[in-house]
């Protein structure tokens, strides 16, 4: 049963980097057809995708995020990590990694499997 | 790029049924067969109720469906339970972002 953990500073100062991690177990990122992607949500709001780790390698990031977002996956540790630039209190949020949803060997676009979420704030 | 129109509340007596709309536009729940519904109990995080407009993933209960007209989705629970009460997110894919687009979310309360 694959479960995600994501892991990572509680607190960023303004204009620097936010970085998480999100560590799989039960699996593996780099087998099989799925998306790893990054969500967030700030308290009392929707949820925002912030973009997906393909396991061919490939990434897509969210258009409003794009300039400021890195998503890479170290297969080895079989994590995948997120890194957001220039971060300001509108960043602040929950982040949550999660896997998408595959039916006979098909990507679906839903979310089947997501991590507890990590709380992030930005403030100096 | 806007969320997904949801109603920001509805609610029911035990017992009864519900629906919540989605509204979206050409470049998503018209378009595409992928529109997903989450249920999120406060500090949990979403889980996944219904996927390509009508799908139930294993374990889901039967109580929960999916349908969709135009550019807009529907999630009906019938048969309300206590445990129900949550917010209940929409998203569909869209072109605009290739990305899953979210709902701004609909909280439910059992009367």
């Amino acid at each position: 049963q694959v479960q995600l953990q994501e892991s990572g500073p509680g607190l960023v100062k303004p204009s620097q980097t936010l970085s998480l991690t999100c560590t799989v177990s039960g699996g593996s990122i780099s087998s099989g057809n799925y998306y790893w992607s990054w969500i967030r949500q700030p308290a009392g709001k929707g949820l925002e995708c912030i973009g997906r780790f393909h396991s061919s390698g490939s990434t897509t990031y969210n258009p409003s995020l794009k300039s400021r977002v890195t998503i890479s996956a170290d297969t080895s540790k079989k994590q995948f990590s997120l890194k957001l630039d220039s971060v300001t209190a509108a960043d602040t949020a929950v982040y949550y990694c999660a896997r998408s949803l595959t039916v006979f060997g098909v990507i679906r676009h839903a979310f089947d499997i997501w991590g507890q979420g990590t709380m992030v704030t930005v403030s100096s | 790029q806007s969320a997904l129109t949801q109603p920001a509340s509805v609610s029911g007596s035990p017992g009864q049924s519900i629906t919540i709309s989605c509204t979206g536009t050409n470049s998503d729940i018209y378009t595409y067969n992928s529109v997903s519904w989450y249920q999120q109990h406060p500090a949990k995080a979403p889980k996944l109720m219904i996927y390509d407009v009508s799908n139930r993933p294993s374990g889901v209960s039967t109580r929960f469906s999916g349908s969709r007209s135009g550019n807009t989705a529907s999630l009906t629970i019938s048969g309300l339970q206590a445990e129900d009460e949550a917010d209940y997110y929409c998203s569909s894919y869209t072109s605009t972002s290739t990305l899953s687009l979210f709902g701004n979310g609909t909280k439910v309360t059992v009367l």
